[in-house]
């Protein structure tokens, strides 16, 4: 089993759509967890980190799950510039950064 | 404000050829560096991490060695490429409070012929 499995996407939605990406982690010693987003041929770029009592930041939630150790993340009303691949990342030990392989989102106007 | 530098952006070598990637983090001290490799479509690999000068843990073994002669600099190298390192290569910095995220440089591009 893989240490961080994503859905496996694509996900194609029409502008104003609510979209729900979902995240689960095998290793139960995880300490942190975050949601990159990563454009095409660019570097991933941090989205938002996941605390245990969730945290919203603008049109963007994450909720955390750690008894079942799952992650999501979920997108209100979507924007055409939300088009690209989300990455789900576990930490074990601070420095160990473990990569979902992501999920590619596509807004269609 | 921190910033990272990775250079050079895009590159393309022939197989059997030495390799050098720079990577250099500004405004920031003593942070942990990473560097990573995503090959076409697919998830990040990582490859080496290091938490002050001089020393790197590696993470996969290959033909690829990483070195860290500053506290800012990071370096990865290949005395001999393989078709097997084209790839997107990504370094990173973390500052060193635990559990911190890490930010990534605009990455290089490299294709082995």
């Amino acid at each position: 089993r893989k240490e961080v499995e994503q859905d496996p996407g694509p996900f194609n939605v029409p502008e104003g759509a609510t979209v729900a990406f979902n995240c689960t982690y095998s290793n139960s010693a995880s300490q942190s967890f975050f949601w990159y987003r990563q454009d095409c041929r660019k570097e991933p770029k941090l989205l938002m980190s996941v605390y245990s009592s969730g945290n919203e930041d603008g049109r963007f939630t994450a909720q955390l799950n750690r008894a079942s150790q799952y992650i999501s993340l979920l997108i209100r009303d979507s924007k055409l510039s939300d088009s690209a691949t989300y990455l789900c990342v576990v930490t074990i030990y601070g420095q160990n950064f473990v990569f979902g392989p992501g999920t590619r989102l596509s807004v269609l106007p | 404000s921190q910033t990272i530098h990775q250079w050079p952006a895009t590159l393309v070598q022939p197989v059997g050829s030495p390799l050098s990637l720079e990577c250099t983090v500004e405004g920031t001290s003593n942070p942990n560096l990473y560097w990573y490799r995503q090959a076409a479509g697919r998830g990040l690999q990582l490859l080496f991490y290091s938490v002050g000068i001089g020393q790197i843990s590696s993470e996969v073994p290959q033909n690829l060695s990483a070195s860290r002669p500053q506290d800012r600099q990071f370096i990865l190298s290949s005395k001999k490429l393989l078709l097997s390192d084209s790839g997107f290569y990504l370094c990173a910095w973390q500052g060193q409070r635990s559990y911190n995220e890490q930010f990534f440089g605009p990455g290089t591009r490299l294709t082995v012929l």
